[in-house]
């Protein structure tokens, strides 16, 4: 069956370090998302890309880098790790732009 | 900000329905209202969306009144399986992005 799979589903990193979460789906999907969310709240947009080669800021997307060299792929880079960072970080895929999202199992995130 | 209001958390008997409402009054014609349910350490799970009909799935029925401000979701027969925190979101009127709320945590009581 098809998924999408993070991973690690934990990770314990130290302030400035570069840390890079990696997010894998095998739907075929076009549209790929990251969000994070924090404790008691909603998720929010970090990062998107609606195809090979494209990437669009969210709202949260200072401190974040994606990057899409193929369909399946779309890692999230922390170039300098900071403890607001601290969050469970959300992948999900999408076929056609509006229609329902899948999303990943997660990555907990805690920098020390 | 999120475009929706909902209540932060509703109880339900096990076996009855459980209704959840949203108020959206500042939706636009174009957009559309999606819900979303995570259980807890989960990744969210889409349950059903609409434009201003009202849809059903096998999960969900979702009513959208006539000025479209405000919907329901209705689970017909809530099991404990069903305690979530649910969420209405209106897709973004920008590169349809979804704009998450706090959403309401449902909690389902035998």
């Amino acid at each position: 069956d098809a998924e999408i799979t993070q991973s690690p589903r934990h990770k314990i990193t130290e302030t400035g370090r570069q840390v890079t979460l990696a997010c894998h789906q095998t739907w075929n999907h076009n549209n790929m998302f990251w969000y994070r969310q924090d404790l008691g709240h909603g998720l929010r947009l970090i990062h998107y890309s609606y195809g090979v080669q494209d990437t669009n800021k969210g709202e949260v997307s200072d401190g974040y880098s994606v990057s899409r060299s193929n369909t399946e792929d779309l890692p999230l880079t922390l170039e300098s790790a900071a403890s607001s960072q601290t969050s469970v970080y959300f992948c999900a895929s999408s076929h056609l732009v509006g229609t329902e999202a899948f999303f990943g199992q997660g990555t907990r995130l805690t920098v020390v | 900000d999120a475009k929706t209001t909902q209540p932060p958390s509703m109880d339900c008997a096990e076996g009855r329905a459980a209704n959840l409402p949203c108020n959206h009054s500042t939706i636009s014609g174009n957009e559309y209202v999606y819900w979303y349910r995570q259980i807890h350490s989960q990744g969210p799970q889409y349950i059903i969306h609409g434009l201003k009909n009202n849809e059903t799935n096998e999960m969900a029925s979702l009513i959208i009144t006539e000025d479209r401000k405000s919907s329901t979701l209705i689970l017909p027969h809530a099991t404990l399986r069903d305690t979530a925190v649910y969420y209405c979101i209106v897709r973004g009127d920008s590169n349809y992005q979804l704009i998450w709320g706090a959403g309401t945590k449902l909690i389902i009581k035998p």
